[in-house]
């Protein structure tokens, strides 16, 4: 079945540096979506990537969708304490339209 | 708006029990679906509902049943607790045709 996979598991960042977290699909994608899950929280809507190539930016964040629409990118410039959490994508599927979530990269950011 | 609610958040169960976790939303949402969380496995699909009277299966339905007979409301039902379905428990909205989704605050659920 479809499949999507997000790397890396984990990263450590001292504050102040990028961060980048990659979502690959194995098969094509109608639509990207991006999650942040604080600890102890619940996944929050970051946004939504729909067009071939395209890309999107929320203050700090960078989202990239792929051309081909099988991967994104998530980038955090300059990443903040306040950027921990677990980052998902989450892929819709061209047959089913549902969401398909990623392991999810979780950013640990030292002050 | 009190947005999407859950109950319990915490619940410890014996294998073979039932319960019945309960998902509420107040913004008038078509689109409501149930969700699992396990350590390095994203979030799963269990159930999902397009309205009322309307449900279909998502990745890891067995062993959980849903209804909706209202708009507010998708309870998700355990028949036979087993320890394989420890974990945390997601429900979430949204509009037909949106793409944000809303995510409950979560039932971590423990089965011995």
């Amino acid at each position: 079945g479809q499949q999507v996979m997000q790397i890396p598991q984990y990263q450590h960042v001292q504050e102040g540096e990028d961060f980048t977290t990659y979502c690959n699909s194995s098969t094509t994608l109608s639509n990207i979506q991006w999650y942040k899950q604080r600890p102890g929280g619940h996944p929050v809507f970051l946004i939504q990537l729909v067009k071939s190539g395209e890309v999107k930016k929320q203050k700090r964040l960078t989202f990239q969708f792929g051309e081909a629409k099988k991967n994104s990118s998530l980038h955090i410039t300059a990443t903040q304490t306040t950027d921990v959490g677990t980052y998902f994508c989450a892929g819709g599927s061209s047959n089913t339209g549902k969401l398909i979530f990623g392991q999810g990269t979780t950013l640990q950011v030292k002050p | 708006n009190a947005g999407v609610t859950q109950t319990p958040k915490f619940q410890v169960l014996k294998t073979g029990q039932s319960m019945t976790l309960q998902c509420a939303q107040d913004m008038n949402h078509e689109y409501m679906s149930w969700y699992r969380q396990d350590p390095g496995m994203g979030l799963r699909l269990i159930h999902y509902s397009v309205g009322a009277g309307i449900t279909d299966q998502g990745e890891v339905p067995n062993g959980y049943n849903v209804s909706r007979s209202t708009t507010e409301d998708f309870p998700l039902r355990l028949l036979s607790a087993a320890p394989s379905q420890t974990s945390v428990y997601f429900c979430a909205s949204r509009m037909q045709g949106a793409s944000e989704q809303y995510f409950g605050p979560g039932t971590r659920l423990t089965v011995t």
